[in-house]
């Protein structure tokens, strides 16, 4: 059975810092990997999708990396500001019904 | 962009009664949809899958029989709460894979639930 884990479940960094957010997962048998910020009360925002066969996708201020066999990802955010602030959640689509797990989350909070 | 929307966006239901959500695929036919539910501050849980025309494959621990999911069309799935009770009361998301393109995956807007 797939779990995902991301770590830490809370960070608090002040304006322009760079930061790294982290994501596991135990079954390396996966289509993909996404992920999404989530706002207070809000769905769900896609931010960056790396194909199995990727090792890293780039999106502005945002990278995330991929390492299939050790089964990890990292969402790297640049420079980061106030409106980052948000929830990420990292999500792995599996092998085999096409379902999608999710992390529970990295509150991300910026500070101004 | 492919486009899922849910409706309605926010309910309010009593005690004992049922309600319905709906999924819909805007731009595309969804051969599969998915249903989730968040509770506050938690991660996103798979409640079940749903294929076009057939029963939906729900996770373990979830009730089919209070979750009622019809997957009529390409391009709308609904989820009916059946006699919701407050510790009903959460975020349901839904999502929609392009049957055309098998590894995408959209996501609609939500649909926040509280029973009274």
């Amino acid at each position: 059975k797939q779990e995902v884990t991301q770590i830490p479940a809370a960070l608090s960094v002040p304006e322009g810092e760079n930061l790294v957010l982290n994501c596991s997962f135990t079954d390396s048998a996966i289509y993909n990997l996404q992920w999404f910020r989530q706002d207070p009360g809000k769905g769900l925002t896609s931010l960056l999708l790396i194909q199995s066969s990727q090792r890293e996708q780039t999106s502005g201020r945002l990278n995330a990396s991929l390492d299939k066999s050790s089964g990890r990802s990292t969402l790297y955010i640049a420079a980061s500001q106030p409106g980052d602030s948000a929830t990420y959640l990292c999500a792995v689509k599996c092998t085999g019904g096409f379902k999608t797990i999710f992390g529970a989350g990295t509150r991300l909070f910026v500070k101004a | 962009g492919a486009v899922v929307s849910q409706h309605p966006s926010r309910v309010i239901c009593k005690s004992g009664t049922s309600v319905k959500i709906e999924c819909r695929s805007l731009d595309f036919q969804a051969t599969t949809m998915f249903w989730y539910r968040q509770f506050p501050k938690q991660s996103l849980m798979l409640m079940a899958t749903s294929n076009e025309g057939s029963k939906a494959t729900y996770e373990q621990g979830v009730e089919k029989d209070k979750f009622l999911i019809n997957h009529a069309s390409l391009t709308l799935s609904t989820l009916t709460v059946t006699s919701a009770h407050p510790e009903d009361s959460s975020f349901y998301i839904c999502s929609a894979r392009d049957g055309e393109r098998s590894y995408e995956q959209y996501f609609g807007p939500g649909t926040r639930l509280t029973v009274t």
